[in-house]
């Protein structure tokens, strides 16, 4: 199975920051990735697929960047409704597998 | 708008079967392939099973396969997952969600929407 590894698991934020969230594939998975933000107690939206695509309706303030085993996901100016935990997910080769998540919190 | 809605979830002991089941609207269900994802209390996301368009492909992962079975009844805009031999690991939500893909540089899948979950607790 592929491993995908976040980094970092956590990390604390004003409004108005650029924030980055990496993840890391055991193997390559070419652009098979995609980000997901989850909210307490709400279901897991799409944000980014296929590395860098923005899902219709995601603010463009949000990006996803990377190829291969390398991937980011970065906020360039962060706003409140943005605090919440995020997820990378590859489905290069099943069982389709996620990252353990980056919670981003108010600092 | 696209709704998924899943029930069936509850309290069951151990080595228990329960049936979850997922309903479809706002979209043409037979032209989607669909996921079960679980997420255990305060942990991370876990795909658990996959089904394509019309049933004729399915995956499962190692810590479910044998014990779990995603089926769909494309009639009903359903998707099901039968689950036996319930251990207490797996304790969770469990949400239905639409996968769809992309063809730009491969085939490319993503879950595009998602039920809000049933909850599964297996206790003694």
């Amino acid at each position: 199975d592929i491993q995908m590894t976040q980094s970092p698991s956590s990390l604390s934020a004003s409004v108005g920051d650029r924030v980055t969230i990496t993840c890391r594939a055991s193997q390559s998975i070419n652009n098979y990735l995609n980000w997901y933000q989850q909210k307490p107690g709400k279901a897991p939206k799409l944000l980014i697929y296929a590395a860098s695509s923005l899902q219709s309706g995601v603010p463009s303030r949000l990006s996803g960047s990377g190829s291969g085993s390398d991937f980011t996901l970065t906020i360039s100016s962060l706003q409140p409704e943005d605090f919440a935990t995020y997820y990378c997910q590859q489905t290069y080769s099943a069982p389709w597998t996620f990252g353990q998540g980056t919670k981003v919190e108010i600092k | 708008e696209v709704q998924l809605v899943e029930s069936g979830g509850g309290m069951i002991r151990p080595g228990g079967s329960l049936r979850l089941s997922c309903v479809g609207s706002g979209f043409s269900f037979d032209d989607y392939g669909m996921s079960w994802v679980r997420q255990a209390p305060g942990k991370g996301l876990e795909w658990v099973s996959g089904i394509n368009w019309n049933g004729g492909s399915t995956g499962y992962a190692d810590s479910v396969k044998g014990r779990f079975t995603i089926s769909r009844d494309n009639a009903k805009n359903s998707l099901y997952l039968q689950m036996n031999s319930l251990r207490a690991e797996d304790t969770a939500l469990y949400y239905c969600a639409r996968e769809d893909i992309t063809m730009v540089r491969g085939v490319i899948k993503y879950f595009d929407s998602w039920g809000q979950g049933t909850l599964v607790t297996v206790s003694s």
